[in-house]
């Protein structure tokens, strides 16, 4: 079956150092892109969003890029700093218009 | 301004019983949708309405109902309450049945 999904469940990165969070999608007919950032006790927060008609775009201090011949969507987060721990969702969104999420990646940010 | 609010925030029930979790949107917003979200899960879509009505369903039994009233508010039912059930319930509202998502955070369901 079409799934979103991710590679890796837990990433641990260096304060300061740049980190990169992936996501594979099978569904090649979803038209929209959404990263999630979810921290404990709260709901999915919007970070950055992706058209299927575009390949890159950037918001501040995160970048999405979207690979449409492997399917592949990354969130990249430059400077990534304490407050940014969190576990983070790709998520698509099908023609019916409900999103599917992946399982969601932790990101631990050592000081 | 009032982002998404969801109420109760924590919950506690028996097993067959029924609940009642409740959304209000932010100002404005004509769309609400619901997500479950299991422990160490991603959000699984369960109801998403417009003006009123049904625009999409997600792969849950018919326990689970919806509906949203006149200012746009809406309700979630779950009939017949299982063990499984127990979740942290996503409200989330956009402008349009097409647009960005904003979540609340989520009404906390434990059943025993």
């Amino acid at each position: 079956g079409e799934s979103v999904g991710l590679h890796l469940p837990t990433l641990s990165v260096q304060e300061g150092d740049n980190s990169i969070i992936n996501c594979a999608y099978s569904n090649s007919a979803s038209d929209y892109f959404i990263w999630y950032k979810q921290e404990s006790g709260k709901g999915p927060q919007f970070i950055i969003d992706i058209r299927s008609n575009m390949d890159k775009r950037q918001g501040q201090r995160v970048t999405v890029l979207l690979n449409k011949t492997v399917k592949h969507l990354s969130l990249q987060i430059a400077a990534t700093q304490p407050g940014d721990s969190a576990v983070y969702f790709c998520a698509e969104r099908r023609n019916n218009n409900d999103m599917r999420f992946g399982a969601g990646t932790r990101l631990t940010v050592k000081p | 301004d009032a982002g998404v609010t969801q109420s109760p925030t924590h919950l506690i029930k028996t097993r067959g019983q029924h609940v009642t979790l409740r959304c209000s949107p932010i100002s404005g917003h004509k769309s609400v949708s619901w997500y479950q979200q299991v422990l160490g899960q991603g959000p699984q879509f369960i109801f998403q309405y417009y003006e009123k009505e049904e625009r999409g369903r997600g792969n849950f039994p018919d326990r689970f109902s919806a509906r949203q009233f006149p200012n746009y508010s809406s309700e979630l039912n779950v009939n017949a309450l299982l063990l499984g059930d127990s979740a942290l319930y996503l409200c989330a509202s956009s402008e349009g049945v097409l647009d960005g998502y904003t979540f609340g955070s989520g009404t906390r369901l434990t059943v025993v």
